[in-house]
């Protein structure tokens, strides 16, 4: 099983759309949690960290699921410019001196 | 500020070469990440440094990768001997493991590599 599983998709959306993504971990002690976005042919970036009680960033909220171990994404109103790979990454703290693991990534595009 | 840099941004090299790829993470980051990702795939996790601690090189594909870093600055990912397979783009990432913002990886624009 890998440490960090994601739908891989692909997510074919009209414009307008809300969309969803989950991803799970197999490591119970990880501590950090991140969302990054990445564009055809370009590096990752990074597009928000996910904390305990969720956070929302515009369009973008993210949930954490310590007990079932999993992180989700939110999109809403999608955009044509949302078309990207979204990927899920775990940081293992001190059971793993630190280490991130990334998922697979889903990957979205948003039709007009 | 300065991102990370990597160099090349691009190399063609023959079957049997060696190459060696160069990252140049943000200043003051202690963690430096390699990953190569192949045309249309995910990110493959290849070695990991963390401050003065022995590098995760758990990811490495073969005797033939080996990286390095010297203190908390500029690394290198030499591959022996390379072969088609090995062709992919090479991307570092580098971040801080404490206070605001840690574990936040930073991206370089990654090393494009063709083995003909």
């Amino acid at each position: 099983r890998k440490e960090v599983e994601q739908d891989p998709g692909p997510f074919n959306v009209p414009e307008g759309a809300t969309v969803a993504f989950n991803c799970t971990y197999s490591n119970s002690a990880s501590q950090s949690f991140f969302w990054y976005r990445q564009d055809c042919r370009k590096e990752p970036k990074l597009l928000m960290s996910v904390y305990s009680s969720g956070n929302e960033d515009g369009r973008f909220t993210a949930q954490l699921n310590r007990a079932s171990q999993y992180i989700s994404l939110l999109i809403r109103d999608s955009k044509l410019s949302d078309s990207a790979t979204y990927l899920c990454v775990v940081n293992n703290g001190n059971t793993n001196a630190g280490k991130s693991t990334f998922g697979d990534g889903t990957t979205l595009t948003v039709k007009p | 500020g300065a991102g990370v840099s990597q160099s090349p941004s691009n190399k063609v090299t023959e079957k049997g070469k060696d190459v060696e790829l160069r990252c140049d993470p943000i200043s003051g980051h202690t963690a430096l990440y390699w990953y190569r990702q192949r045309l249309g795939q995910g990110l493959e996790f290849l070695i990991y440094f963390q401050g003065n601690s022995a590098p995760d090189k758990s990811g490495l594909p073969s005797d033939r990768f080996s990286a390095e870093r010297t203190g908390e600055s500029v690394s290198t990912l030499t591959i022996q001997r390379t072969q088609q397979e090995d062709s992919a783009v090479y991307l570092c990432a580098s971040s801080i493991t404490s206070g605001r913002g840690r574990d936040t990886q930073y991206f370089g624009p990654g090393t494009r590599l063709t083995v003909l």
